[in-house]
């Protein structure tokens, strides 16, 4: 079991939008900033966001970031079908002293 | 540009060793922290170990401690990842990633990633 709690599959069609949560405790996001991936299999993972809600240079704003609480939410508007891939939320947990990572949301565009 | 380029993946027995490299290249290697993440066939992303930036401060994955080191020799520009008694639970694609924040402080996540190295064990 993940010490973040995602979604394991969402789906939605070309042009709409999604949101992926990411559910932890104090000890994770409550407390520390959450990053988020995306998975295509075979490849590297591929930064999205980090520091909750901050886009590295090259990726569009169709994607977002936000956090609440001990929760946090990648959004994804105006979906393409090369979106579909697994999503990861990441943080750090000051319990376990370890870097943590979500279960994985599988996004199908169809 | 950065480039992680990981070596020393295999197939290796159950109890035997493996020492995965990882020669970056683009930066200023000396400067940043490294993480090794893994990725278990069918399975999610999970982190292995982080490194200072000087390799004075490490943290591992509770469940891998004392099996796992991690260092770097920043005079190389390379990161490794010592494995020990191999089990069939550490079959997995490992990655080494560049990790620009202080994770113990606060900001904890991977800009760039090198493309993998998998290590099968089995016998």
């Amino acid at each position: 079991q993940s010490v973040l709690t995602q979604p394991p599959s969402l789906s939605a069609a070309p042009g709409q939008k999604v949101t992926i949560s990411c559910s932890g405790s104090s000890s994770n996001i409550g407390n520390y900033y959450v990053s988020w991936y995306q998975k295509v299999p075979g490849t590297a993972p591929k930064l999205l966001i980090y520091d909750n809600n901050e886009r590295p240079s090259g990726i569009p704003d169709r994607f977002s970031g936000s956090k609440s609480g001990t929760s946090a939410t990648l959004g994804i508007t105006g979906l393409q079908t090369g979106d579909e891939a697994d999503y990861y939320c990441g943080t750090w947990d000051s319990s376990l002293s370890a870097r943590v990572f979500g279960g994985g949301t599988k996004l199908t565009v169809l | 540009q950065v480039q992680l380029v990981e070596s020393g993946g295999g197939v290796a027995q159950p109890g035997r060793s493996l020492r995965l490299s990882c020669a970056a290249s683009g930066f200023t290697f000396s400067n940043y922290g490294m993480h090794w993440v893994r990725q278990a066939p069918d399975k999610g992303l999970e982190g292995v170990a982080i490194i200072s930036y000087d390799g004075t401060t490490k943290y591992y994955l509770d469940s891998l401690k004392g099996r796992f080191t991690i260092s770097r020799d920043n005079s190389k520009n390379t990161l490794f990842l010592q494995i020990h008694s191999l089990r069939a639970e550490d079959t997995a694609v490992y990655y080494c990633a560049r990790g620009p924040g202080f994770c113990s402080r606060g900001s904890c996540y991977e800009d760039y990633w090198g493309q993998g190295t998998l290590v099968t064990v089995s016998s």
